[in-house]
């Protein structure tokens, strides 16, 4: 079946310590996306590739890296630098990175502080 | 720029029941606009889009929704409420233009349906 898969499904963050979230699509869509969700606010884009070794800022991306080496796969890296990392995480993709294309998203990742 | 306004961040409504989950949005431009629906911990599903072919857009489990222009209004409406429609629906906006035509949604904060016997 073709999907976005994320893994892990709960990662737990030290203080000070980087942690990955990996995204791993087989859809063969060129663009994918780094939601943040928050609890009553909605998902805020933290970054988004729309093109092997490329991306773009989102409207939340301080504290965070991402890399697009390959079609399928979009990393987020959680840096010491943000602050407060607790949320669900939800990766998501798109065929194309035109306007009124549907998004297919992962199951999240919940990352929390320790 | 674009926004999406959703009224009442929780809504209960018995089984058998009509629902109605509220939208509004604003943009410059004429908009795409999307309901996706998300159960707890997983992420979210398509139920339906408006993409200016019709007004009247049909999605999937039965829900649908009005696009009105004069409104500016995106309501997603469902006959009669399902237990398995206990979820959190999220209204999106999208007019794909600038940003290099970067496909950016803009999402509502969210309203949780609770469906009681």
């Amino acid at each position: 079946d073709g999907g976005i898969t994320q893994s892990p499904k709960y990662l737990f963050r030290k203080e000070g310590q980087n942690v990955t979230l990996s995204c791993e699509q087989n859809l063969n869509h060129d663009a994918m996306y780094w939601y943040r969700q928050d609890p009553g606010q909605g998902l805020r884009l933290i970054y988004y590739s729309q093109i092997v070794n490329d991306f773009q800022k989102g409207d939340i991306a301080e504290g965070y890296s991402v890399s697009r080496e390959k079609k399928e796969s979009f990393p987020l890296t959680v840096t010491s630098a943000q602050k407060n990392p607790t949320a669900f995480y939800l990766c998501a993709s798109s065929k194309r990175r035109q306007g009124g294309e549907k998004l297919f998203f992962g199951s999240g990742t919940q990352l929390s502080v320790l | 720029a674009q926004s999406v306004t959703q009224l009442g961040s929780h809504v209960s409504v018995s089984e058998g029941a009509l629902v109605l989950l509220r939208c509004n949005y604003s943009s410059s431009v004429p908009p795409y606009l999307f309901w996706y629906v998300q159960y707890p911990n997983q992420g979210l599903q398509l139920l339906l889009k408006y993409t200016s072919a019709a007004t009247l857009v049909k999605g999937i489990n039965g829900f649908e929704a009005e696009f009105k222009k004069s409104e500016t209004s995106f309501h997603l409406t469902k006959p009669s409420a399902h237990m398995s429609d206990a979820a959190e629906y999220f209204c999106a906006v999208s007019d794909g233009a600038g940003n290099g035509g970067y496909n950016k949604l803009i999402f509502g904060a969210g309203t949780r349906l609770a469906v009681h016997p």
